[in-house]
This record gives structure tokens, C-alpha cells and sequence, in this order.
């Protein structure tokens, strides 16, 4: 148990439609990645967070978009759904977000039928 | 840009055989360097990690060392287990970066 957790497990939805991931960092991390895991693209960065505000972004289309809460935990919105947003989202957090271990939940599957 | 080539899996072994799965990268300034692990239906787990040239991350049996003239970070164990079958993923980050950049990570399947 890496001690960060992810919710829900499991999401099916219709394209067109917009979804929220959830994600509670370990216990004293500040930073939050998140990331897309698909069988052709593999393992992408999408976006950090540190300490509430965004520190870098990678591949995250503009269709989605983060924050991170005073309490730490974070949200992914993901909008206007199709087909090829089916994927694995993981979260993974970090004490400082440069270049320390990251964590990573579980992960979130989504289905967009 | 920074980037991470990994061999294509899936690399299939026989219980107590010597593992090596390679692991290159390219990046700009003096990057950290790391192994994931992903069992099948779970996230990544830090597996072992090395910040800087010749430092070598070990755990659980693995190894890698940062070979920085070749810019290598080469993963290995002596015997491998049924129980190391999973997806490894090579990972790094610059210093002062706030980019992750993982490699396209390699399936290990070991049979008894």
C-alpha cells in the first residue's frame, strides 16, 4: 500500500460526458502527478501540482484539466469524453516534486463507451 | 527533450535465471534515475533508485547502476522468481525539472 488512494476504481460513461478523478496524496507529500496509461501510448505525464498550484504540465489535452485543493488532495476533470480517452489514470505524489520517489495510487479505469 | 529507451519486452525467463532488462536515456543536464514496478492490476512501485554517475540502487535482489559515460541505467538481478513477473518501467528526472520522462516500461514473464 503506497498510502495514496484513488477514487472510484472503476468509471464507465458515455462519450460527450464529463467525469472527476479523485486523488489523496501520502500523508506529509505536497506534490501531485497525474498520469494516462494506455496499451499504444503507454505511461504519460499529464500535470503536477505542488503545494495547490501547477508546477508542469506534459501531454494533458485541453479537454482536461486538474486542481490541487488547500488540503492537498486533487481532482482531474476530464470533458467532452470520446472513445480514445479509455485508459488507466494514475495519480502519484511526492515530498517536493523535484526529482524525489513518486507514490502511486492504484489507479482510476475508465471506460468511455 | 529528455527521453528513456527501453528493450522491447516481453522478455521470458526461467525461475533462477540472470535477469537484464537495458535501459538508456538521453537528457540535458544531470538527471535522477529510477526503476518502477507494476504487478499486473496495480500502480507503479518505486522499485530502486540512483541521483548520481556510478551510484547503484538495489532492492529486493535488483540492481542498476548509473553508468553516466554510457548513459545507461541497466536493470539486473542474479535469480529471477515467478514472482517477479510484472512490467518494469525505467524512469528519470533532471534536476531542477519538474518532468517525469518513463520509457515504455518491459513485460517480464517468469515461468517455473
Amino acid at each position: 500500500d503506497s498510502g495514496v488512494t484513488q477514487t472510484p476504481k472503476h468509471l464507465i460513461t458515455a462519450t460527450g460526458q464529463r467525469v472527476t478523478l479523485r486523488c489523496s496524496p501520502r500523508s506529509g507529500d505536497l506534490s501531485v502527478y497525474w498520469y494516462q496509461q494506455s496499451l499504444d501510448q503507454g505511461l504519460q505525464f499529464l500535470i503536477q501540482y505542488y503545494n495547490g498550484e501547477e508546477r508542469a504540465k506534459g501531454n494533458i489535452l485541453e479537454r482536461f484539466s486538474a486542481q490541487q485543493f488547500p488540503d492537498l488532495h486533487s481532482e482531474l476533470n476530464l470533458s467532452s469524453l470520446e472513445l480514445g480517452d479509455s485508459a488507466l489514470y494514475f495519480c502519484a505524489s511526492s515530498v517536493k516534486g523535484t526529482g524525489d520517489p513518486q507514490y502511486f495510487g492504484p489507479g482510476t479505469r475508465l471506460l468511455v463507451l | 527533450g529528455n527521453s528513456v529507451t527501453q528493450m522491447e519486452g516481453p522478455v521470458t525467463l526461467s525461475e533462477e535465471a540472470f535477469l537484464t532488462i537495458n535501459c538508456t536515456y538521453t537528457a540535458t543536464g544531470y538527471p535522477s534515475l529510477f526503476w518502477y514496478v507494476q504487478y499486473p492490476g496495480e500502480g507503479l512501485q518505486l522499485l530502486l533508485k540512483a541521483t548520481k554517475a556510478d551510484d547503484k540502487g538495489s532492492n529486493k535482489g535488483f540492481e542498476a547502476t548509473y553508468r553516466k559515460e554510457t548513459t545507461s541505467f541497466h536493470l539486473e538481478k542474479g535469480s529471477v522468481q515467478v514472482s517477479d513477473s510484472a512490467v518494469y518501467f525505467c524512469a528519470l528526472i533532471e534536476g531542477g525539472s519538474y518532468i517525469p520522462t518513463f520509457g515504455r516500461g518491459t513485460s517480464l514473464i517468469v515461468h517455473p
